[in-house]
């Protein structure tokens, strides 16, 4: 079975720009949540989709977006880049909504500057 | 408001002695927790988890330990390899529909 996949896996981007990250979940997943790493930060929540509704929001400006499309892909948009948002961006998908054991893809290094 | 916390951003540790992993919590409405362990370039991966109506369970060298009135959990790992350094994250998860909080993670360096 293959596991979860993000595209692309680095991305360069200047201040003000907008970005769009991709997030393919392992077969029959129907939740892909999102998160946001930085040094000493640890995982920060973004949100999560099951069957294409958002399900839970975490404590992220508006610029910070996504939607899932029928086949269960994610896709996460940030607009109006900022130099705070350089990070890696993960992805994860589970069976459930709220999955507590996720599986995560590798990851999506962002840089702005 | 970290509501999962791990105090020690790192660890070193022997080859074959015991690895201790500390995480604590802040809010009592938490009922499921997990560990998960990541390698550099790759992501998160799961370990290990336990309910809040058990105080321990083990999976091979792996062990959860949770103290629930002192909102506390440990992972311990005897006998540690090199293999099992990497950053380990503590997380919590209140129902079963919500979402999963992460502590910021602790760097587990095992020296051989």
């Amino acid at each position: 079975k293959a596991g979860v996949t993000q595209t692309p896996r680095y991305l360069i981007k200047t201040r003000g720009q907008q970005v769009t990250l991709s997030c393919s979940p392992i077969s029959g997943h129907r939740s892909v949540s999102w998160y946001q790493q930085t040094p000493g930060q640890g995982l920060q929540f973004l949100f999560e989709y099951f069957s294409e509704t958002q399900r839970n929001k975490g404590n992220f400006p508006g610029r910070f977006s996504g939607r899932q499309f029928s086949n269960s892909r994610s896709e996460m948009n940030v607009s109006t880049l900022e130099l705070g948002d350089s990070a890696l961006y993960l992805c994860a998908s589970s069976y459930t909504s709220g999955g507590a054991e996720q599986f995560f893809g590798p990851g999506t290094r962002l840089t702005v500057l | 408001d970290q509501q999962v916390k791990q105090n020690s951003p790192s660890l070193s540790v022997q080859e074959g002695r015991i690895s201790i992993l500390n995480c604590d919590y802040t809010n009592s409405m938490f009922d499921y927790f997990l560990w998960y362990k990541k390698y550099p370039a790759e992501g998160p991966t799961f370990l290990i988890s336990i309910s809040s109506i058990k105080d321990k369970n083990e999976d091979g060298r792996f062990t959860v330990f949770l103290n629930k009135s002192a909102k506390h959990l440990s992972l311990h790992i005897v006998p540690s390899q090199p293999g099992d350094s990497a950053v380990y994250f503590c997380a919590a998860r209140k129902t079963s529909y919500d979402k999963v909080i992460f502590g910021p993670g602790t760097s587990l360096s095992v020296i051989p």
